[in-house]
């Protein structure tokens, strides 16, 4: 089992959708969760972050944990051409610094106009 | 708002060459990272850097790589002799705690 899986897509959807992108894992050490976006050969950048279970909001995006299921989650409201990107999940075993972050495949996600 | 930056951003070389991609990270991080991307995969862990010594490294980081910090601003990566199957995406990322910040990359293309 891969310690990190993500629906690769791609996913397609209309100007204003909700976007949901799942990310699940095998790993129950894991405590540090991101979301980070890439546009095509450019670097990621950090979208959002959490520890442990539970909900985070940052304008349009949330961000969901569930560490019982071994499943997050990053939603998308009132979804934007711009919002076109591939998204990663990450995650890491501590809060420390140097932790190295295990990624999924990352999800490519379309919105049209 | 800081970033992260890297050089070169394209660095096309011969088999069996060396090669040193450049990065300056956040000038206030500890932390310093390499990974990779091999084209249509998942960016991939190499090394994590902190107080001037390897904390840990993956099972692709192995004698044909090196990582310094010369000076108090500049992260370098060095592969000794490469390999075809060396040409990817390189993302250097710094963090002062768990966030991690990465740069635009440096695309190698190894020949």
């Amino acid at each position: 089992q891969k310690e990190v899986e993500q629906d690769p897509g791609p996913l397609s959807v209309p100007e204003g959708a909700i976007v949901s992108l799942n990310c699940t894992y095998s790993n129950s050490a894991f405590q540090y969760f991101m979301w980070y976006r890439q546009y095509s050969r450019k670097g990621p950048e950090l979208l959002m972050y959490t520890y442990s279970s539970g909900n985070k909001e940052d304008g349009r995006f949330t961000a969901q944990v569930d560490k019982s299921s071994k499943y997050i989650s990053l939603f998308i409201r009132d979804s934007q051409p711009s919002d076109s990107a591939t998204y990663l999940c990450a995650m890491s075993s501590l809060i420390q610094g140097a932790q190295k972050l295990v990624f999924g495949q990352g999800t490519r996600l379309t919105i049209n106009p | 708002e800081p970033e992260v930056t890297q050089t070169p951003s394209h660095q096309v070389t011969q088999m069996g060459q060396e090669v040193i991609l450049r990065c300056v990270p956040i000038s206030n991080h500890l932390y310093f990272y390499w990974y990779r991307q091999i084209l249509g995969q998942k960016v991939e862990f190499l090394v994590s850097f902190y107080n001037n010594e390897i904390s840990e490294k993956s099972e692709i980081f192995d004698d044909q790589f090196s990582v310094e910090r010369p000076d108090g601003s500049n992260f370098t990566l060095k592969i000794r002799s490469t390999k075809l199957e060396d040409s990817a995406m390189y993302f250097c990322a710094s963090s002062e705690w768990a966030s991690k910040l990465f740069g635009p990359g440096t695309r190698l293309t190894v020949l």
